[in-house]
């Protein structure tokens, strides 16, 4: 089975710097999807990035960029320029077969932006 | 265009009685799916709707129900209810696949 692995259960970061998050998944698969998922106080969970595994390039979306290691199934999220507005829980989740299975995520970490 | 909303937003049940949870899905959908998220978990996949019909199911006992509604709003039933059922449950709306979901922002149901 599918499994997705977030090492830090909490971090924090000071208003305008930058930091990591990371995230490793297990999949015996070579075509499948990884996203992160940002869920605010208010619950809802928002896309923040995708990354299709066979594309080389890492995904970028504004101040989020990922670190996207094939080989070694790791899929990390760096935020630039952190904002206030980051402090949020964010998950890793992942899909096989070109989207067509459920997401399977980890158990989140909790990013806290301080001013 | 609305968004997905899921209603209601708190609910507080007791041990044995049953719920009924609903979404509606974002205009244009036809794929609604419903994860259960518990206290300190990322959310865990329970089932998917594709035009009325179910489409794939996760490690939940047949308590957990579903339906979807020709205008694919959908209902999650879950009968007789256990202590371990509180959680948040989501419901996320597609078109056809679970690469794109777009996600309402939960039902926090408390099983006393």
């Amino acid at each position: 089975a599918q499994t997705v692995t977030q090492s830090q259960p909490e971090m924090s970061v000071q208003e305008a710097e930058t930091v990591t998050l990371s995230c490793t998944y297990d999949t015996s698969e070579s075509n499948y999807y990884l996203f992160w998922y940002k869920q605010p106080p208010s619950r809802q969970m928002i896309l923040v990035i995708r990354q299709e595994a066979y594309k080389q390039q890492n995904a970028t979306e504004n101040r989020f960029s990922v670190n996207f290691q094939k080989a070694a199934k790791s899929f990390s999220l760096k935020i630039s320029d952190s904002q206030l507005g980051d402090t949020a829980m964010y998950f890793c989740a992942f899909t096989q077969n070109s989207g067509n299975t459920p997401l399977v995520f980890g158990k989140g970490t909790r990013l806290s932006v301080i001013a | 265009e609305t968004g997905v909303t899921q209603s209601p937003t708190h609910l507080i049940k007791t041990r044995g009685q049953q719920v009924t949870l609903r979404c509606s899905s974002q205009s244009g959908h036809n794929t609604v799916s419903w994860y259960q998220q518990a206290l300190g978990q990322g959310p865990q996949f329970i089932f998917q709707y594709y035009r009325e019909e179910e489409n794939g199911r996760g490690n939940f006992p047949p308590r957990f129900s579903g339906l979807q509604f020709p205008n694919y709003s959908s209902e999650l039933n879950v009968n007789a209810l256990e202590l371990d059922d509180s959680a948040l449950y989501l419901c996320a709306s597609s078109l056809g696949s679970y690469e794109k979901l777009f996600f309402g922002s939960g039902t926090q149901l408390s099983v006393l």
